[in-house]
């Protein structure tokens, strides 16, 4: 299957601070690229889809201010969390639809793990 | 809105099949996907049902009944390995919303 990447895998913050997560295709043209959020023991929950080129569409209750999605390219779109506090903290998964084969499947990134102290 | 539910937990023994049943309320859809996650790692796409009946990929199947908005994930010849989290999803147009994931741990 198709390859996507997430940088960083892991990361620590001090609360206030922004941080950029990055996600990428490898292997193919990503249209479509969409962030989850899930908490320890929970589902993945759809925070916002972009299209490349495009405003991202944010789920409801998500705030668009402090989440912060670009899609500037067919392999690249990047997830800022702004000014973040420890309820942030999570693990945040992208993942990437291709502009060719069917809707139904999804490449996921790796994931990448948020502490906000 | 969409919403699925399906068990939270499922214990199964190493060598047998097990079945994780999946409900749905949705006013539109293409298909229902399944995916698999390890514990810290991320969702892999398993299966997917585009239309009724029943899906085979190797040791896995998935079915699906639109009339009844049911489908299930069949897991044959359970490995130590399989045990995971499972979670069914409606596959939209542009997004797919998953359910809360069923863990399934195998037992030798």
């Amino acid at each position: 299957g198709a390859v996507v990447s997430q940088h960083p895998s892991r990361v620590i913050c001090k609360s206030g601070t922004s941080v950029k997560i990055e996600c990428r295709s490898l292997d193919f043209q990503a249209t479509t690229m969409f962030w989850y959020r899930q908490f320890p023991k929970q589902s993945l929950m759809l925070m916002a889809t972009s299209n490349e080129g495009s405003k991202a569409t944010y789920e409801q209750g998500v705030e668009k201010d402090k989440f912060l999605i670009n899609h500037a390219s067919l392999t690249l779109s990047t997830l800022t969390v702004t000014s973040a506090h420890p309820e942030d903290s999570s693990f945040y998964i992208c993942s990437a639809r291709g502009n060719s084969g069917s809707y139904n499947e999804q490449f996921f990134g790796p994931g990448t793990r948020l502490t906000v102290l | 809105g969409q919403s699925l539910e399906q068990p939270s937990e499922v214990t199964a023994v190493e060598g047998a099949i097990v079945q994780i049943n999946c409900t749905y309320q949705t006013s539109g859809f293409y298909g229902l996907s399944w995916y698999q996650q390890h514990d810290g790692g991320a969702p892999t796409f398993l299966s997917y049902n585009g239309l009724d009946g029943l899906e085979e990929t190797g040791r896995f199947s998935s079915f699906l009944s639109r009339s009844d908005s049911y489908g299930y994930l069949l897991l044959q010849e359970l490995q130590m390995k399989d045990s995971a989290s499972y979670f069914c999803a409606l596959s939209g147009y542009q997004k797919v919303t998953f359910g809360i994931g069923t863990k399934l741990q195998v037992i030798p």
